[in-house]
């Protein structure tokens, strides 16, 4: 079973739409939970972290459920330039030793179309 | 203004040659990672570091080494023992490895032929 796992997708949305995005993880003592995108031949960028209690940032919104070990990102009012792929995030030491490391999923491709 | 600076940006190698990848930071974060990325697959992590002097593998670190010598910087050299070094490589750093989100650089694209 993979660390961090994602629908790849592609999920294709007409603007205005709302989509969700779900992520499970493995490890129940992972750490931090974070949401990026990354737009073709570009580096990530931090979209958002994740808190337990759920937080907004605009039309995101990032919910954290611990016990079924899942992650999900809302986008709402989807714009043109939402377009790209959406990673999802975790630290976790699952070794027990040697440290913590962020661990990301492969991402889910998100196509806005007018 | 602070961030990550990777270099270069392309860059083309001649099967059987050692290669390194430049990663700087000004952000004075402790933690820095390298990783890699192949066209339509997520990222996998090569080494990461948590404090200068000191790094651990990755999942794919068989044909990579690295050091870290600075705070400022951690180089990559991808080895001629690494099978299939064209890729998409990225270096990252974060305050610490437990609950920092990383910052990346552009990357750089090594073509191997």
């Amino acid at each position: 079973r993979k660390e961090v796992e994602q629908d790849p997708g592609p999920f294709n949305v007409p603007e205005g739409a709302t989509v969700a995005f779900n992520c499970t993880y493995s490890n129940s003592a992972s750490q931090s939970f974070f949401w990026y995108r990354q737009d073709c031949r570009k580096e990530p960028k931090l979209l958002m972290s994740v808190y337990s209690s759920g937080n907004e940032d605009g039309r995101f919104t990032a919910q954290l459920n611990r016990a079924s070990q899942y992650i999900s990102l809302l986008i709402r009012d989807s714009k043109l330039s939402d377009s790209a792929t959406y990673l999802c995030v975790v630290t976790a030491n699952p070794s027990g030793t040697g440290g913590f490391k962020t661990i990301f999923g492969a991402g889910t491709r998100l196509f806005v179309k007018a | 203004d602070g961030g990550i600076t990777q270099s270069p940006k392309y860059l083309f190698r001649k099967e059987g040659q050692n290669v390194t990848l430049s990663c700087e930071q000004n952000l004075n974060h402790d933690a820095m990672y390298w990783y890699r990325q192949d066209p339509g697959q997520g990222l996998r992590l090569i080494y990461y570091s948590q404090i200068v002097n000191d790094f651990q593998k990755g999942d794919i670190a068989e044909g990579y080494s690295v050091s870290r010598e600075k705070k400022e910087s951690f180089p990559l050299t991808v080895t001629s023992a690494q099978k299939n070094p064209t890729a998409f490589y990225l270096c990252a750093s974060s305050i610490d490895t437990r609950n920092s989100p990383l910052h990346f650089g552009n990357g750089t694209r090594l073509t191997v032929t």
